[in-house]
C-alpha cells in the first residue's frame, strides 16, 4: 500500500507569512493527490486535485505543486481563517490513504 | 445545491453491528464514485470504503475489510455502510463524500473528494 507522510506536523505562523506544507509519498503516484482543509469542528474541504489544480473557489493564495513523489501545497499569504489541519490524498490506487496532517496555528 | 446527509450512528456495544446511510441530493448520484472517510476523536482523516458509480467495484482500507460492506441503491440516490464486527477502534464520526473524477478516452481520472457530508458518529461502547 502507498504510504504518505506530511512535514511538518505542525507549524505556527503570522498573517501574510509564506506557508509550505510537503506530503511525500512511498511510491510514484503521477499527479493523484489532492489537498484538503478541515478548520476546527468542521467538514474537510477540497483545496487542490491532481496535485496542482484549485478547486473552484478557492482563494488563489493556495498553490499546488509536483516533483517525483514529493509535493507541496503553498498558502502564499496566510491567513486568519486559514487556521487549520491539512490533509493530503492519494488517489493513485484504490486504497485511497490520507497523509496524517499538518496542523496550522496563526501567531 | 449539492448535499450528502448521513443517518445512522449512534452507541453500539463491542462485536454488534449498525448501518449508516447516505442520502445525495442535489446531483446525479449514479454518476459519482463515493467513498466513506471516518475520524476518530483527536485524529486525522482515515480512507474507509469506496464503491463506483454503478456499484460494480468496492474497495476497503485494511482496517475494516471482511467488517464493513458497502451498498448502493442509485434508484433511491443512497449509500450504505453495513458494519460488522464492531470494535472500539471504529469509533469516529464517518463521513460520506463524493469522488469527483473525469473520462478521458477510456481512463478514470479520480480527483478529490469535492462534496462532503456533515457526518454522523458512531460511538463503540459497552
Amino acid at each position: 500500500d502507498i504510504q504518505l507522510t506530511q512535514s511538518p506536523s505542525f507549524l505556527s505562523a503570522s498573517v501574510g507569512d509564506r506557508v509550505t506544507i510537503t506530503c511525500r509519498a512511498s511510491q510514484g503516484i503521477t499527479n493523484s493527490l489532492a489537498w484538503y482543509q478541515q478548520r476546527p469542528g468542521k467538514v474537510p474541504r477540497l483545496l487542490i486535485y491532481a496535485a496542482s489544480t484549485l478547486q473552484g473557489e478557492v482563494p488563489s493564495r493556495f498553490s499546488g505543486s509536483a516533483s517525483e513523489t514529493e509535493f507541496t501545497l503553498t498558502i502564499s499569504s496566510l491567513q486568519p481563517e486559514d487556521s487549520a489541519t491539512y490533509y493530503c490524498q492519494q488517489l493513485h490506487t484504490y486504497q485511497f490513504t490520507f497523509g496524517p496532517g499538518t496542523k496550522v496555528n496563526i501567531k | 445545491q449539492d448535499q450528502l446527509v448521513e443517518s445512522g450512528g449512534g452507541v453500539v456495544q463491542p462485536g454488534r453491528s449498525l448501518r449508516l446511510s447516505c442520502v445525495g441530493s442535489g446531483f446525479t448520484f449514479s454518476r459519482y464514485p463515493m467513498h466513506w472517510v471516518r475520524q476518530a476523536p483527536g485524529k486525522g482523516l482515515e480512507w474507509v470504503a469506496f464503491i463506483s458509480s454503478d456499484g460494480s467495484n468496492e474497495n476497503y482500507a485494511d482496517s475494516v475489510k471482511g467488517r464493513f460492506t458497502l451498498f448502493r441503491d442509485n434508484s433511491k440516490e443512497t449509500l450504505s455502510l453495513y458494519m460488522n464486527s464492531l470494535g472500539a477502534d471504529d469509533t469516529a464520526v464517518y463521513y460520506c463524500a463524493r469522488l469527483k473524477w473525469d473520462l478521458i478516452g477510456t481512463a478514470h481520472y479520480y480527483h478529490g473528494l469535492d462534496v462532503w457530508g456533515q457526518g454522523t458518529t458512531v460511538t463503540v461502547s459497552s
